[in-house]
């Protein structure tokens, strides 16, 4: 079976550097073809895909969100992190992290980051 | 990467079939086969519904379909029930490797 789990601060003041991870079994970023992206979504409004990091290493960006965005991993712990530098308000979303490349095919349960002073 | 375009909102009666769409460019769904459709209840993650265009995952009802058509994609959920009320999104592969999500269509079932 497979989850994922994210974990992080519920709660960041701007200008703060978020830094989520997601935990997972079930898979293996050892095998060819695996991947872990990372998606938000806002309060109200539409799913946002944000990056993705590849079992050969590979990462790639939202093109909007790419100078604050740093995605890595950790193989043989079985874990992703994301960073998000600068948070704004407008970062306050709820965050999943997922496994596919092409379509995602299981999300995790998402985990909601509020920026506030 | 501009979000794929999906109605806000489509509404159906017990019984029917609906269908929602969702329209990109050949960057995206255009150009590829994997356009996928996620099913989203308040508060829960959404679920895989549609991947690659067509195919449904295992435990996902056969009133479910989808096809596609130049730049545009579309959902069918036929026989419908009144469970099925929830938010629809799409999804699509682009020629940047990376994916972009729709706007999100809230169904109504009445």
């Amino acid at each position: 079976q497979v989850t994922l789990r994210e974990s992080g601060p519920a709660l960041v003041k701007p200008t703060q550097t978020l830094t989520l991870t997601c935990t997972f079994s079930g898979f293996s970023l050892y095998t060819s073809g695996m991947c872990v992206t990372w998606i938000r979504q806002p309060p109200g409004k539409a799913l946002e895909w944000l990056a993705r990091i590849d079992w050969d290493d590979d990462k790639y960006y939202s093109t909007s969100l790419r100078t604050r965005l740093t995605i890595s991993k950790d193989t043989s712990r079985n874990q992703v992190v994301l960073t998000m530098t600068n948070m704004d308000p407008m970062d306050t979303a709820t965050y999943y992290c997922a496994r596919g490349r092409h379509g995602v095919d299981v999300w995790g349960h998402g985990t909601t980051v509020t920026v506030s002073s | 990467q501009s979000a794929l375009t999906q109605p806000a909102s489509v509404s159906g009666s017990p019984g029917q079939s609906i269908t929602i769409s969702c329209t990109g460019t050949s960057s995206d769904v255009g150009g590829y086969n994997y356009v996928s459709w996620y099913q989203q209840n308040p508060g829960k993650a959404p679920k895989l519904m549609i991947y690659d265009v067509s195919n449904r995952p295992s435990g996902v009802s056969n009133r479910f379909s989808g096809s596609k058509s130049g730049n545009t994609a579309s959902l069918t959920i036929s026989g419908l029930q009144a469970e099925d009320e929830a938010d629809y999104y799409c999804s699509s592969y682009t020629s940047s490797s990376t994916l972009v999500f729709g706007g999100g269509t809230k169904l109504t079932v009445l």
